[in-house]
């Protein structure tokens, strides 16, 4: 099965500051990468497809990029609701898997 | 709107087996495939089965392969998983989930199954 392994595991920063998440897959995925956010007591939601595609609804501060191993998130200014964790998952092969989750927290 | 309502979940002995049910509505339930995703509480996603639209396909992740069945009934709107011979470490909140193309793009609020004697 492909690993995704994310990094950092949390990530310390102040509202309008810029969040740089990572996602490394163990084998190429192309660009089968998922993104989601999720917030406490909440079930995750969509943020990106394919790597770079936003998904409807979701503010243009947020972006991915990346293709084959190595995918980033990056939001460009954090606002208060941008708080939580985010998970990476691939739909390249099966079995689905999920990368472990970084936390963005207030620092 | 989309609303996937899970529910089944409680409290069973190792060893034992649940049915877990999820109601889904405000979209057209046939044609899409649907996943169940788990989750332990303060802890990470873990991917868990997916079935086709048609309930052609299914996957399953290692750790429940042989133990696990999920189906669905589109007459009801409704996905199913079937869970045999739970352990200790299959404790957790399991979300159902519609797929887009590959990706999840609506997520019900989970039911948890705690595994514990």
């Amino acid at each position: 099965e492909i690993v995704l392994t994310q990094s950092p595991a949390t990530l310390s920063l102040s509202p309008g500051e810029r969040a740089t998440l990572s996602c490394r897959a163990s084998q190429s995925v192309s660009t089968y990468l998922v993104w989601y956010q999720q917030k406490p007591g909440q079930a995750p939601r969509l943020l990106i497809y394919d790597a770079s595609n936003r998904a409807t609804g979701i503010p243009a501060r947020f972006s991915g990029s990346g293709s084959g191993t190595d995918f980033t998130l990056t939001i460009s200014s954090l606002e208060p609701e941008d708080f939580a964790v985010y998970f990476c998952q691939q739909r390249s092969n099966w079995p689905r898997t999920f990368g472990q989750g970084t936390k963005v927290e207030i620092k | 709107q989309v609303q996937l309502v899970e529910s089944g979940g409680g409290v069973v002995q190792p060893g034992g087996s649940l049915r877990l049910s999820c109601a889904a509505s405000g979209f057209t339930f046939s044609s899409y495939g649907m996943h169940w995703v788990r989750q332990v509480p303060g802890k990470g996603l873990e991917w868990v089965a997916f079935i086709r639209y048609d309930g052609s396909s299914k996957f399953y992740a290692d750790s429940v392969k042989g133990r696990f069945t999920i189906s669905r009934d589109n007459s009801k709107n409704t996905l199913y998983l079937q869970m045999n011979s739970l352990r200790a470490e299959d404790t957790a909140v399991f979300y159902c989930a519609k797929d887009l193309l590959g990706k999840i793009d609506y997520w019900g609020q989970g039911t948890l199954v705690t595994v514990s004697s």
